[in-house]
């Protein structure tokens, strides 16, 4: 069965510092992976993903995430961090079939101190 | 266009008693996923719909069940519910299941059981 785990429960950087979130999954063959963020009281949306091609993914906001297939990971990266990235972000993945679930990790809390 | 709608927003319940809540996804999306979000583990999936059929079930005992309608709204019911069922359920609605399809969140129901 699939599983995602995120490296940190709750993280805390200061504005204008740099990111990276850890996720690691495991599953033998082919996954598309996902960021998703949820910032305080809004609802859970995409930041990016990663389906095939270049592992080097950018998505929104200035964020990106490399996938690293030999480490079974999928690393989120921001070089600079602002107030408003302050949220709960989820690395999600599911086996590279169209009709499988997506499964979430347990969530990183990042809190940017101005 | 519309996001996907939950309802209701909040309730409380005490254990034993049973509940329902609703979703009502993106216009043309076809596929509905119902996960359990708790602090500490993040989102637990349930289960996922599309065109009236359950094509995916997470591990969750059967007192969880659900069901997708003709129009593409869903439903999720617990029945004989447990201090533990507290959470927030989070309904997705995707053109598309798994790989291929965004996952667009709605804002969930937050249930309280006393």
């Amino acid at each position: 069965a699939q599983s995602v785990s995120q490296h940190n429960h709750h993280v805390i950087l200061s504005e204008a510092a740099s990111l990276e979130l850890g996720c690691n999954y495991s599953y033998g063959g082919t996954v598309n992976l996902f960021w998703y963020v949820q910032y305080p009281g809004q609802h859970l949306q995409l930041l990016l993903k990663y389906f095939s091609g270049d592992p080097l993914v950018k998505g929104i906001k200035g964020f990106e995430a490399e996938f690293i297939k030999s480490k079974f990971s999928f690393n989120l990266r921001k070089p600079s961090v602002q107030w408003s990235d302050t949220a709960e972000y989820f690395c999600a993945v599911n086996a590279g079939t169209s009709y499988d679930k997506v499964i979430f990790g347990p969530g990183t809390s990042l809190s940017v101190i101005p | 266009k519309a996001g996907v709608t939950q309802t209701p927003r909040y309730l409380i319940k005490t254990r034993g008693q049973q509940v329902t809540l609703s979703c009502s996804p993106i216009s043309g999306h076809r596929s509905v996923s119902w996960y359990q979000q708790t602090p500490g583990q993040g989102l637990q999936f349930l289960f996922e719909y599309f065109s009236e059929t359950q094509r995916n079930k997470g591990n969750f005992p059967g007192r969880f069940s659900g069901r997708q309608f003709s129009n593409s709204r869903s439903e999720m019911n617990v029945s004989t519910l447990e201090l533990g069922d507290s959470a927030l359920y989070l309904c997705a609605s995707s053109s598309l299941t798994g790989s291929t399809g965004e996952l667009f969140f709605g804002e969930g129901s937050r249930l309280t059981v006393l």
